[in-house]
């Protein structure tokens, strides 16, 4: 079965650090991989996805980034933290070239930038 | 584009009561409609999902909703509420390609 995992699961960072969060998924080849971002009274907002290896397609105009070294690996990073960068991230894949088809998550990673 | 309105970002529901939460999207093509519900501190589950079959969809914990077309709705109910259904519920909306589209979500509220 399919499994993805994320972490760490919460982060406690200054204001100007940098971030990593990573994300990789088990039991499946090729998937779609998506990072959202979930701030209070904001619902979720997609933020990167992606198709293949080193295609990545960016939804919010931010200082986050994100890269697919591998095929089953998403890395959520940002060079400098702002405090508007707090929130609950979460990772997420789906069956690539199906629409319709379920996305699953991950179980987040809880980011405070102070 | 297409987007997502949940209508109500608190409900409260006695227990045993029925549960209704609203949702609307805009699609200019027929879409694939989600419900998924978070738990505190957890990742999102999917409850159920529309994809051109039937109108009227079942999914876990007693959970239904309707494709109502004419209304751009896509409406989640269950009968009964439970003290474990307290949670946060998203909506969300699929087109041809594969990005999902979530509401704001509604925090769903029980009443003993």
């Amino acid at each position: 079965s399919q499994t993805i995992h994320q972490w760490p699961a919460t982060l406690v960072q200054p204001v100007g650090s940098p971030l990593s969060l990573e994300c990789t998924v088990e039991g499946t080849s090729n998937p779609n991989l998506y990072w959202y971002r979930q701030a209070a009274g904001r619902g979720l907002q997609l933020l990167f996805y992606s198709v293949g290896i080193g295609q990545i397609s960016s939804e919010v105009p931010q200082n986050l980034s994100a890269s697919r070294p591998q095929d089953r690996q998403f890395i959520l990073s940002s060079k400098k933290l702002l405090l508007s960068d707090s929130g609950f991230y979460l990772c997420a894949w789906s069956v690539l070239g199906l629409p319709g088809n379920t996305i699953y998550f991950g179980e987040g990673s809880w980011l405070t930038v102070v | 584009a297409q987007s997502v309105t949940q209508l109500g970002s608190h409900v409260s529901v006695s227990e045993g009561a029925l549960v209704l939460l609203r949702c609307n999207y805009s699609s200019s093509v027929p879409p694939y409609l989600f419900w998924y519900v978070q738990y505190p501190n957890q990742g999102l589950q999917l409850l159920l999902k529309y994809t051109s079959a039937a109108t009227l969809v079942k999914g876990i914990n007693g959970f239904e909703a309707e494709f109502k077309k004419s209304e751009t709705s896509f409406h989640l109910t269950k009968p009964s509420a439970h003290m474990s259904d307290a949670a946060e519920y998203f909506c969300a909306v699929s087109l041809r390609d594969d990005k999902i589209i979530f509401g704001k979500g509604t925090r769903l509220h029980i009443l003993p």
